[in-house]
């Protein structure tokens, strides 16, 4: 298995600023991926993390509203800039040890006001 | 992957065994069945997979039929620590890419 932090677990933001969220894993992992839930909803993958390079971002999310870096096997962040209320979700990091599992880490809960 | 349906909600009385469906008829030869759950404000916890056989852990049984296109996740004595939302996933065993959650279901288990 996989333990998985993030940091912070919880923040409450205003409209414009930005927010960095930190994934700390307890082993190296072979992917690491961010996904958004927002109120009510299921989980939609923002991008994979690549170790070393450009993240990788599903369509409808970019680079310039959230940056990533990865820049080892067990961490990676995701910022959340120029935030507004539409922002505000859970944010969860999510890695692939090897195998067929998927863990998830506890989220961070967004609060953008 | 192929696609899944769930039933939005379910309910289940304490103590008695939670049989969750899944349908998955589209599923190709090599994909697997593999469910999460999501307790309120926390993230996704791997609960079981299985290909094709009937798979069992501490935590649940997973019933495959035989055409595999369809399946039931069995949690045999739920307690109110399992109220949570349940996702059936289908897909190829790891090729590098993530997971796709549907809606799942919401089982509320009831004293």
């Amino acid at each position: 298995s996989a333990v998985i932090s993030q940091k912070p677990s919880r923040d409450i933001c205003q409209r414009g600023t930005s927010l960095t969220i930190q994934c700390q894993v307890d082993s190296q992992v072979t992917m690491m991926f961010w996904y958004r839930q927002q109120p009510g909803q299921s989980l939609t993958l923002i991008a994979t993390a690549n170790q070393g390079s450009e993240a990788t971002y599903e369509s409808g999310f970019v680079i310039d509203k959230f940056p990533i870096s990865r820049p080892n096997l067990t961490f990676s962040t995701l910022t959340v800039s120029n935030m507004s209320p539409e922002d505000s979700s859970i944010y969860l990091c999510s890695v692939v040890k090897q195998g067929y599992e998927q863990y998830f880490g506890p989220g961070t809960r967004l609060t953008v006001t | 992957d192929a696609k899944t349906t769930q039933p939005p909600s379910m309910d289940c009385a304490e103590g008695r065994a939670a049989n969750l469906p899944c349908n998955h008829s589209t599923i190709s030869g090599n994909e697997y069945v593999y469910w999460y759950r999501q307790i309120h404000s926390q993230g996704p916890q791997y609960i079981i997979h299985g290909l094709k056989n009937n798979e069992t852990n501490e935590m649940a049984s997973l019933i495959i039929t035989e055409d595999r296109k369809s399946s039931t996740l069995i949690l045999p004595h739920a307690t109110l620590r399992d109220t949570a939302v349940y996702y059936c996933i289908v897909r190829v065993a790891w090729r590098g890419q993530n997971f796709v959650f549907g809606p799942g279901t919401r089982l509320s288990v009831l004293p």
